[in-house]
């Protein structure tokens, strides 16, 4: 069990590119989730996924932003046309179980820059 | 719709001395609530968590929490800080049994003096 990881931990990049992130949760973790923070803020829930199904996704979750995992293992989450008001720290999690019993695993979190 | 307020946005506490991290939180049910700790760019780890039964919840590190339904309070306490507890802590109420989707307050950093 070598945990959630996540890559890149640092991006910095110009307003108006595209950037990706990758989850690789806990192997044969079911629930995969996605949450963005701002400094001073607690993580604000953005999308989840079970298996390969996009459950939920967030109103913050703009037209700007997709999320993916097609295979039911990794997860990527792009950001298209990038505005310095995405500037955070994204933060992936995953469990076994839809109950709340199971506990929530997150990863070390990426954070973004947008100059 | 639900909510969680962390009163305090910065403690100090002296090593040894206790510890009470304040939370309330507005839910229509029954509530799944959380701590969380966070350490300077790092991922959240899960302190400890209350479904039901008892009130009074262990965690790791020694951290406990009352859960008090008239009071909308789920408070964090340590009866003695270590320096290693300097971080960022978070309180969380889980939407039904969706544990993962959790609204999260803005956090308490906590600072300990030698």
């Amino acid at each position: 069990d070598t945990g959630v990881s996540q890559d890149p931990r640092h991006k910095i990049t110009k307003r108006g590119q595209n950037v990706t992130f990758r989850c690789d949760p806990i192997s044969e973790h079911n629930r995969l989730y996605w949450y963005r923070q701002t400094l001073g803020q607690g993580p604000e829930f953005l999308t989840y996924f079970q298996n390969e199904a996009q459950l939920e996704k967030s109103r913050l979750l703009s037209d700007r932003f997709s999320a993916e995992r097609p295979k039911g293992s990794f997860s990527t989450l792009e950001i298209q046309r990038t505005e310095q008001g995405d500037s955070a720290m994204y933060l992936c999690a995953s469990t076994s179980g839809a109950g709340a019993g199971n506990t929530i695993y997150f990863g070390e979190g990426s954070w973004l820059t947008v100059v | 719709a639900q909510s969680v307020t962390q009163p305090d946005i910065h403690i100090t506490v002296s090593e040894g001395a206790s510890l009470e991290l304040r939370c309330n939180y507005s839910y229509g049910a029954t509530p799944y609530l959380f701590w969380y700790v966070q350490s300077p760019g790092q991922g959240l780890q899960l302190l400890l968590k209350y479904f039901s039964g008892d009130t009074l919840v262990q965690g790791i590190k020694g951290f406990e929490a009352e859960f008090k339904r008239s009071q909308s309070s789920f408070n964090l306490r340590k009866p003695s800080v270590h320096w290693s507890d300097a971080a960022e802590y978070f309180c969380a109420v889980g939407a039904g049994t969706n544990a993962g989707k959790s609204t999260f307050g803005d956090g308490t950093t906590l600072t300990v003096k030698p």
